[in-house]
C-alpha cells in the first residue's frame, strides 16, 4: 500500500465548475498536509497547507482534512483553464525520530474552456 | 524574500560521468531536501540536510551524495551517471524546526539532467 495515494487522472472539468481532488494517507500519526500545484516542466508550487480537521479556505481553494478517515482533499471553485496542472498531495509526520514529507504521485487536472 | 535557487537549470551528460548540482535555500531556512522526479516514479526523496548534517535519507544508491555548507547552501553529486538518472532534480528548503508541524517546504525551479 502506498503511503500517500492520489488518483492519477486526468480529471476533466468544464470551466467554472468545482474541481475536487482527493488524497488518502496511511500513517495515522501524520500531522501536516500540503497541496502543491505543478505545471508541466515546472517545479511544485505550494497552494495550501492544513493541520487541523475541517476546512481551510484561501480564495478559490478549499482544503479539507479528516484525520479519522485519513483523507485530505482540495476543492477548486470556479475552475479556470489556467488551473490545468498536476496537483501533488504531501503529508508530513514524524517517523523513526525524524520529520519526513511523503508525496503522492499527483492528479492531473484539465479544465476545459 | 528571494526564493530557492538552483544551478544549473539544464545539464546534458554522458553515461559514466559525474555531475554536481547546487541549491541555495530561502534566506533563514536551514533545511534543504533533494528530490528526483521522473514521469514514471513521481517525486522521490533523496536526502535532507540540516545544519550541515544529513538528517534523512531516501532509498537511492551510494552514487547519490550531498552536502551542506555553513551558509545552508547545498550540493548534490551523482557519480557514474546512468541513463536512468535522467530526471528533474528538485531542491526544497524549509526552516527545518525539528518536528515543527507548520514547517513547510518550498521548491526551487529544478535542474533538468539528461544522460546520454
Amino acid at each position: 500500500q502506498k503511503e500517500v495515494e492520489q488518483n492519477s487522472g486526468p480529471l476533466s472539468v468544464p470551466e467554472g465548475a468545482i474541481a475536487s481532488l482527493n488524497c488518502t494517507y496511511s500513517d495515522r500519526v501524520s500531522q501536516s498536509f500540503f497541496w502543491y500545484r505543478q505545471y508541466s516542466g515546472k517545479s511544485p508550487e505550494l497552494i495550501m497547507s492544513i493541520y487541523s480537521n475541517g476546512d481551510k479556505e484561501d480564495g478559490r481553494f478549499t482544503a479539507q482534512l479528516n484525520k479519522a478517515s485519513q483523507y485530505v482533499s482540495l476543492l477548486i471553485r470556479d475552475s479556470q483553464p489556467s488551473d490545468s496542472a498536476t496537483y501533488l498531495c504531501a503529508v508530513g509526520g514524524r517517523a523513526s525520530g525524524t520529520y519526513k514529507y511523503i508525496f503522492g504521485t499527483g492528479t492531473r487536472l484539465k479544465v476545459l474552456a | 524574500k528571494a526564493g530557492v535557487t538552483q544551478t544549473p537549470r539544464y545539464l546534458i551528460k554522458t553515461r559514466g560521468q559525474q555531475v554536481t548540482l547546487s541549491c541555495s535555500p530561502i534566506s533563514g531556512h536551514r533545511s534543504v531536501s533533494w528530490y528526483q522526479q521522473t514521469p514514471g516514479q513521481g517525486l522521490q526523496f533523496l536526502f535532507e540536510y540540516f545544519s550541515e548534517t544529513q538528517r534523512n535519507k531516501g532509498n537511492f544508491p551510494g552514487r547519490f551524495s550531498g552536502r551542506q555548507f555553513s551558509n545552508s547552501r547545498s550540493e548534490m553529486n551523482v557519480s557514474t551517471l546512468e541513463l536512468g538518472d535522467s530526471a528533474l532534480y528538485l531542491c526544497a528548503s524549509s526552516s527545518g524546526g525539528q518536528g515543527k508541524v507548520t514547517d513547510t517546504q518550498y521548491f526551487g525551479p529544478g535542474t533538468r539532467l539528461t544522460v546520454l
